[in-house]
């Protein structure tokens, strides 16, 4: 069974600093994939960054990057130079390579941009 | 990208009768739907997995009969909440995987919110 761990149920940011949001994670599995995705007061689920267990490199995408520790088991997601609009739900989720493609999905952090 | 659109956006309906939300890939043809439920300030929590002409396959504690799910066509799949009550309220969300696209690709709904009074 695969689980996903954030610590921080809320977050805060002044605009325009960095700020790391944690992702702890646990399996068994030899392979596998981790996500973060962004939930706005709207609800849709915006695919932020995706990383995979067998990854060299950090994953990075715009002002988005994941600090991919694999021995630690963490995920964590940084976000650089913060803007009002980053103001939303993260969440971390992982899928295994066994899952058939099934998502398991943290309880997220509320980060809160602000001006 | 890829789209994924869900119908209807928000719905309200009595206690004791069934509404189907549908969920659709736009433009890309999707082998695997999922369907998750999110309470409020809550996370997701996946309740099935639908695969295109065979039956669902439901997380352990989700009563099949009362989520009916039907995925008859490689963009379609629907779910059926079935003689609602007011603890079904919820928001429910799908998500598809694009069966010629990268192995984690998965695009997600903009969600339906189910209020049931």
């Amino acid at each position: 069974a695969q689980k996903i761990t954030q610590t921080q149920p809320g977050m805060f940011v002044q605009e325009k600093e960095a700020v790391t949001l944690d992702c702890t994670y646990d399996t068994s599995d030899p392979s596998y994939g981790l996500f973060w995705y962004k939930q706005p007061s709207s609800g849709e689920m915006i695919f932020l960054i995706y990383q995979g267990s067998y990854d060299q490199q950090n994953a990075t995408e715009g002002r988005y990057s994941l600090n991919f520790q694999k021995a630690r088991k963490s995920a964590n997601l940084v976000i650089s130079a913060s803007q009002l609009g980053d103001s939303a739900m993260y969440f971390c989720a992982m899928r295994a390579i066994f899952s058939n493609y099934k998502l398991t999905f943290g309880k997220g952090t509320l980060l809160t941009v602000n001006p | 990208g890829a789209v994924v659109s869900q119908h209807p956006s928000r719905v309200i309906c009595k206690s004791g009768t069934s509404v189907k939300i549908e969920c659709r890939s736009l433009d890309f043809q999707a082998t695997t739907m999922f369907w998750y439920r999110q309470f409020p300030k809550k996370s997701l929590m996946l309740m099935a997995t639908s695969n295109e002409g065979s039956k669902a396959t439901y997380e352990q504690g989700v009563e099949k009969d009362k989520f009916l799910i039907n995925h008859a066509s490689l963009t379609l799949s629907t779910l059926t909440v079935t003689s609602a009550h007011p603890e079904d309220s919820s928001f429910y969300i799908c998500s598809a995987r694009d069966r010629t696209g990268s192995s984690y690709e998965q695009y997600f709904g903009p969600g339906t919110r189910l209020t049931v009074t």
